[in-house]
């Protein structure tokens, strides 16, 4: 099993540019949420998709949007890039009532 | 709403001495808890987690952590640290107390040093 995977790993992008982040959940998990994580600071929530819908979205803007497949995998997008969006950004996978299993995260840095 | 306040954001302790790391939470509803291990450039390993069952939990590696909700404390203890427990651990709520298939609310971590 291998676990939770997003790539890319490292990404730089300059201000304004738009990016594109994916995730493929462990296998089973139908459940994909998305975490960003600012240098020095815990991850928060940014939003869950189950069945391919929005069920859950933490406080970012509009900006952030997002998608997953029938396969269960997800994509990350972020239009209008700002210095602050530089951060370190997890993808988790879970099952109803099951703990969240974690990938390595896509370390995006913003010029 | 819930929230997190982890009370050390730096703990330093020498090999073969207990651990304690100490958190606080809030939370509207009967919670669900979570102490969240981050290795440098490794994901998030789940250590542990606490959903109304016992109130002491037994996590990997041998730690646990006690639900007190006189207190709303949810402390993570190790009795002997090793130098590979040396990482940033978050402790973490979750929303509605709905297991960790809803959203994950984390503290802003206890960086655990080790010394030799």
């Amino acid at each position: 099993d291998a676990g939770v995977t997003q790539s890319p790993t490292h990404l730089i992008k300059t201000r304004g540019q738009q990016v594109t982040l994916r995730c493929s959940p462990k296998s089973g998990h139908d459940t994909v949420s998305w975490y960003q994580q600012a240098l020095g600071q815990g991850p928060q929530f940014i939003f869950q998709y189950y069945e391919e819908e929005e069920r859950q979205r933490g406080n970012f803007p509009d900006r952030f949007s997002g998608h997953q497949f029938p396969n269960y995998s997800s994509e990350l997008n972020v239009n209008a890039l700002l210095l602050g969006d530089s951060a370190l950004y997890l993808c988790a996978s879970s099952l109803v009532y099951t703990e969240a299993f974690f990938g390595q995260g896509t370390r995006l840095t913003v010029v | 709403a819930q929230s997190v306040t982890q009370l050390d954001s730096h703990v330093s302790v020498s090999e073969g001495t207990p651990v304690l790391l100490r958190c606080n939470y809030s939370s509207s509803y009967s919670p669900s808890l979570f102490w969240y291990v981050q290795h440098p450039n490794k994901g998030l390993q789940l250590l542990l987690k606490y959903t109304s069952a016992a109130t002491l939990v037994k996590g990997i590696n041998g730690f646990e952590a006690e639900f007190k909700k006189s207190e709303t404390s949810f402390h993570l203890t190790k009795p002997s640290a090793h130098m590979s427990d040396a990482a940033e651990y978050f402790c973490v709520v979750s929303a509605e107390g709905g297991g960790s298939n809803y959203k994950l609310t984390f503290g802003k971590g206890t960086l655990l040093t080790v010394n030799p």
